[in-house]
């Protein structure tokens, strides 16, 4: 069956500008999870949802970040006034649910000129 | 806080076999897991361990021993193809779905 995807797979953006980063978890999955990822680094957890709601966002940087999942699949990561350091590639995960086994996307590589 | 140590770098030849360890210092989760990683791909899932011991996947194996806060994935009669980042990782207990990664250990397999 179709694995996670995300949309776009690359986005060049300029400094100050508002970009959206698209999720489509596997059919199913009640959980969703977004990481970022930095060159040579592990995954770093953002927020995951449960259903339609943020069950943890302790990881999102700060008040420029924002994810939503309005109906329980696709999930969007809005970036607002971005910055240079905001440049990585963004992860999406998704799981049958909290306890099982997380699925990733193939990430959206953000640059930030 | 949680934090997972690999070494950064580890190289073998072909139908070699190679251990990538993961220490940890963390106060309780629930299971080690392990991703592979190649280059511009997404982390793949590898193997999962709840409970101490050996777990053995086809050519891959993984470890877990909670007593000494260590694991180690096993990987044997290397390919060219298992040239990749490995990351392990772990759901800390009272944080949900949240996984925590090592840094990742790349792999390179030489002929």
């Amino acid at each position: 069956g179709a694995g996670v995807s995300q949309t776009p797979s690359n986005k060049v953006t300029e400094k100050g500008k508002y970009v959206e980063l698209r999720c489509d978890p596997i059919s199913g999955h009640t959980a969703l999870y977004w990481y970022r990822q930095s060159l040579g680094q592990g995954p770093e957890f953002l927020i995951y949802f449960q259903g339609t709601g943020a069950a943890d966002d302790s990881g999102l940087p700060n008040d420029r970040f924002f994810a939503v999942r309005p109906e329980g699949s696709v999930s969007t990561l809005k970036i607002q006034r971005t910055e240079r350091g905001d440049s990585a590639v963004y992860l999406c995960a998704s799981s049958l649910n909290v306890q099982e086994t997380q699925y990733f996307g193939p990430g959206t590589r953000l640059l930030v000129l | 806080g949680q934090s997972l140590e690999q070494p950064s770098e580890v190289t073998a030849v072909e139908g070699a076999i190679v251990q990538i360890n993961c220490t940890y210092q963390t106060s309780g989760f629930y299971g080690l897991s392990w991703y592979q990683q190649h280059d511009g791909g997404a982390p793949t899932f590898l193997s999962y361990n709840a409970l101490d011991g050996l777990e053995e996947t086809g050519r891959f194996s993984s470890f877990l021993s909670r007593s000494d806060s260590y694991g180690y994935l096993l990987l044997q009669e290397l390919q060219m193809k298992d040239s990749a980042s490995y990351f392990c990782a772990v759901r800390a207990y009272n944080q949900g779905g949240k996984l925590i990664f090592g840094q990742g250990t790349e792999l390179s397999v030489k002929p």
